[in-house]
């Protein structure tokens, strides 16, 4: 149980283009889901936690209007990364709060995007 | 705020070896301790937790035990296989908006 998917796992794009990256909770209800970026060899960078029914929550020096999360369902968030440039390139990896769990719970964790702009 | 120190890397060791990876934090409140393990190209599983003072987690031989004397939940193995080798992270969730604070990563190596 407790499964967290991503679509797609690897994305190559030119710069200036956008790419959105789905992150589902496939067998369980989640009202917080959570956006990481890591870098090679590198932790995990939390860039912004996502409600259900309402704004993102981003982090210090994430811009909003460049990342763009929208939680539509309590399964579905997604990630739009507008006018990709290559220092976007990154592994992009989102995890998921179940809905019955507290503020301490575990976060499952998706597979990841491995995005590459040209 | 909140932060997690981890025994810096990269560790190599031989089969059947025995196994320590430090972990250290700082948090308010009491939060939950967990490992995560990253196989190369993937995301990160969860490995095992502890949310309370004097738990135990364990998992596939690993443990970690939550000592809030010495804010410490240090990683261990008796035996590791060469099938272990991977990027081991330390983490907490704290009390800040249940947000998750991960150490800086541990790459272990096993050779057979």
């Amino acid at each position: 149980g407790a499964v967290v998917s991503q679509h797609p796992s690897r994305v190559i794009c030119k710069s200036g283009t956008s790419v959105k990256i789905e992150c589902r909770s496939l067998d369980f209800q989640a009202t917080t889901m959570f956006w990481y970026r890591q870098f090679p060899k590198q932790s995990l960078m939390l860039m912004a936690t996502s409600n259900e029914g309402s704004k993102a929550t981003y982090e210090q020096g994430v811009e909003k209007d460049k990342f763009l999360i929208n939680h539509a369902s309590l399964t579905l968030s997604t990630l739009t990364v507008t006018s990709a440039h290559p220092e976007d390139s990154s592994f992009y990896i989102c995890s998921a709060r179940t809905l019955s769990g507290g503020a301490l719970d575990t976060q499952y964790f998706g597979p990841g995007t491995r995005l590459t702009v040209l | 705020g909140d932060s997690v120190t981890q025994m810096e890397g990269p560790v190599t060791l031989s089969e059947e070896a025995f196994l320590t990876i430090n972990c250290t934090y700082t948090a308010t409140g009491y939060p939950s301790l967990f490992w995560y393990v990253q196989y190369p190209g993937e995301g990160l599983q969860l490995l095992l937790k502890a949310t309370k003072a004097d738990d135990k987690g364990s998992n596939k031989g690993f443990e970690a035990t939550y000592r809030k004397e010495t804010t410490s939940f240090h990683l261990e193995k008796g035996s590791v296989q060469v099938s272990d080798s991977a990027v081991y992270f330390c983490a907490l969730t704290g009390t800040n908006a249940g947000k998750s604070t991960f150490g800086d990563g541990t790459t272990l190596t096993v050779k057979p």
